[in-house]
């Protein structure tokens, strides 16, 4: 597809289960973001890969999350024994490469932890 | 760290009313966006702004990225119905995007 596809669209999964949520980002583009958005919040960012590496993962909140990109394409972000307050939308976002290079986002992984 | 602070948090106008909202930060960035969030959706890029001073316009959008490097503003004129939705501000230093709270705006027919 022409746009950023993220899946799944939805995820619905008890606490204490570990969660994948994947990225695909637009063809051609190096630069690759993670972003959380929290009911009602602006967006928080939580890693950047520039091709395969992760030169900022800063955001990260705990070392139950963690993150991967193959072939320069595809990222899948896991969370590991899911809690409660894990529950948001999940964005990725992709750019060429080039700090001035706009970000365009994915529509999300709308994740619940019951 | 840097802190986004967006105001108003939401707006109610009439169809036709021109519209204004705002972001200041406690640091400077090199670069503004503004972004348009429909529900279900993610954020779609309405205006990029790269220079300090800079204005830029983009239909009935126009944005302004301050002088100081520490805020920008969005101005909509002449609303529609499908300006309704959440606008976000977000600030760039390095590679990450710095977001402010957004903006719920309401158009009345």
């Amino acid at each position: 597809g022409a746009g950023v596809s993220q899946s799944p669209s939805n995820k619905v999964t008890e606490k204490g289960k570990d969660v994948e949520l994947r990225c695909d980002p637009i063809s051609g583009h190096t630069a690759l973001y993670w972003y959380r958005q929290s009911l009602g919040q602006g967006l928080e960012f939580l890693i950047y890969f520039q091709g395969n590496s992760a030169p900022d993962k800063s955001g990260l909140p705990s070392d139950r999350f963690s993150a991967e990109r193959t072939g320069g394409s595809v990222s899948t972000l896991t969370i590991q024994r899911t809690q409660q307050e894990d529950s948001a939308v999940y964005l990725c976002a992709s750019s060429a490469s080039g700090l001035n290079q706009p970000q365009h986002f994915g529509d999300g992984t709308r994740l619940s932890i019951l | 760290g840097q802190q986004l602070n967006q105001s108003p948090q939401s707006m109610f106008i009439q169809e036709g009313e021109d519209v204004s909202m705002n972001c200041t930060s406690s640091s400077i960035f090199n670069t503004w966006l503004w972004y348009k969030q429909d529900p279900g959706e993610g954020p779609v890029l309405l205006i990029a702004l790269y220079k300090a001073g800079e204005l830029t316009s983009n239909g009935r959008l126009t944005a302004q990225f301050g002088i100081t490097r520490k805020d920008s503003f969005l101005n909509i004129s002449a609303s529609i119905p499908s300006d309704v939705g959440i606008y976000f501000c977000a600030g760039r230093l390095d590679s990450r995007l710095t977001f402010g709270e957004g903006t719920q705006l309401t158009v009345n027919p």
